[in-house]
């Protein structure tokens, strides 16, 4: 079984200033590793996924998150944040070699409120 | 290229009722996957839906149930509705079973008085 750790449920930050948000996963297998956002009222879209290759991965919006496999962490950070990053953030694990292998786990999110 | 539709965006029932959601996949996605997003927390799998058939089930009691069409489109159907059953229902459709990643509807929300 998989489960998905957000160790914060809201990070207040100015806009501008650097963010981390933290995610920590247990796995007993290879997984593949997503970050989710979800703005008011809407579903949720992917920001930046990790398959293979490379630990580290980019969004098109700033964002990147490093796989760390020894810390089983897919931490997602931004150097500079924007107003319009004020949203709710979901980090998921997906087991591919299930029959259902696009399965997500997700953690509880977490609510990144950017300040002016 | 259409993505993926859910209807209705809104609806209450009352407990012990019956209900329907739809949800139509994205163009050439044979894979429909459902989720359930309580208030305050993250989604949490129902089940996935590939080719017609229940490809995988998430720990919801047999009272949740689902149909995949011909056209790939499907519905979540919940018998004997209880409060704690108000939630966002998502619906994600995929080119595959395996493939990642996901595209998600805006949900429907369904709220249990």
């Amino acid at each position: 079984a998989q489960s998905v750790t957000q160790l914060d449920s809201q990070v207040p930050v100015f806009e501008e200033a650097p963010v981390e948000l933290r995610c920590n996963y247990s796995s007993s297998v290879s997984v593949y590793l997503f970050w989710y956002v979800q703005y008011p009222n809407q579903g949720l879209q992917l920001l930046l996924k990790y398959l293979s290759g490379s630990t580290l991965v980019e969004s098109i919006n700033g964002f990147e998150a490093e796989f760390n496999k020894s810390q089983t962490s897919f931490h997602l950070r931004k150097p500079s944040v924007h107003i319009s990053d004020t949203a709710e953030y979901f980090c998921a694990v997906s087991d591919p070699l299930h029959n259902a292998g696009n399965m997500l786990t997700f953690g509880g999110g977490t609510r990144l409120m950017v300040k002016p | 290229e259409t993505g993926v539709t859910q209807s209705p965006t809104h609806l209450i029932k009352t407990r012990g009722q019956q209900v329907t959601l739809r949800c139509s996949s994205q163009s050439g996605h044979n894979t429909v996957s459902w989720y359930q997003q309580a208030l305050g927390q993250g989604p949490q799998f129902i089940f996935q839906y590939y080719r017609e058939e229940e490809n995988g089930r998430g720990n919801f009691p047999p009272r949740f149930s689902g149909l995949q069409f011909p056209n790939y489109s499907s519905e979540l159907n919940v018998n004997a509705l209880e409060l704690d059953d108000s939630a966002l229902y998502l619906c994600a459709s995929s080119p595959g079973p395996n493939n990642q990643p996901q595209h998600f509807g805006d949900g429907t929300r369904l709220s249990i008085l």
